[in-house]
């Protein structure tokens, strides 16, 4: 695609339920990241993808946060047990090699209710 | 650690008034990034601009400019006879720099929310 696709763009969810969120990259680009932004702040790294491989996923706050990457394009961040602390705006972006900055989708807004 | 203060939370100006958003870094790499992105209220990051470290060049584009010094520590941003449409968040952020030149996990500031009315 054109840009960076992520999907659900909102999603509401329970305490305790699991969450699966998705990034679509642009094409090619083979580092691709999230990161978490929370009401009033900035976007805070979660964890970053070379290729199929998590090259830094020091930004994980917890085991309760997974994330893949099977086939180098598509990325999918996995909540369990959600907790009301997790509501955040996820953000993905890519980038390609020949680039020198990061492009990124629209977020997807997690609320846990 | 690396650590981004921007300490205007918000600006409110008049069109076409000059606006410089503040930008101050804390980093123990002697290589690193420098950005900034632009926040519309559609939410997707927008790039403006990348500096490397070894360049304190200042750099206009257009009604953007940027202001680099090292030995302060900070890469401020001017924005000269502001639109309406230049109203979002900004945000400063840094990267250390890997071999090769690329750049991965970025440090971002908490953004300064600018409002432009008319």
């Amino acid at each position: 695609g054109a840009g960076v696709s992520q999907t659900p763009s909102n999603k509401v969810t329970e305490k305790g339920k699991y969450v699966e969120l998705r990034c679509d990259p642009i094409s090619g680009h083979t580092a691709l990241y999230w990161y978490r932004q929370s009401l009033g702040q900035g976007p805070e790294f979660l964890i970053y993808f070379q290729g199929t491989g998590a090259a830094d996923d020091s930004g994980l706050p917890n085991d309760r946060f997974f994330a893949v990457r099977p086939e180098g394009s598509v990325s999918t961040l996995k909540i369990q047990r959600t907790e009301r602390g997790d509501s955040a705006v996820y953000l993905c972006a890519s980038k390609g090699a020949a680039n020198t900055e990061a492009f990124f989708g629209q977020g997807t807004r997690l609320t846990v209710v | 650690a690396q650590k981004v203060t921007q300490a205007q939370t918000e600006i409110s100006v008049v069109e076409k008034e000059d606006v410089t958003l503040d930008c101050v870094y804390e980093t123990r790499d002697t290589t690193y990034y420098l950005f900034w992105y632009k926040q519309p209220p559609s939410g997707e990051l927008v790039f403006l601009i990348r500096r490397n470290s070894f360049d304190e060049q200042n750099e206009i584009s257009g009604r953007y400019s940027w202001n680099f010094q090292k030995s302060t520590s900070s890469f401020n941003f001017t924005i000269t006879a502001s639109q309406v449409v230049d109203s979002a968040v900004y945000f400063c952020a840094l990267s250390e720099a890997r071999s090769g030149g690329s750049n991965y996990k970025l440090t971002f500031g908490k953004g300064t929310l600018l409002t432009v009315n008319p």
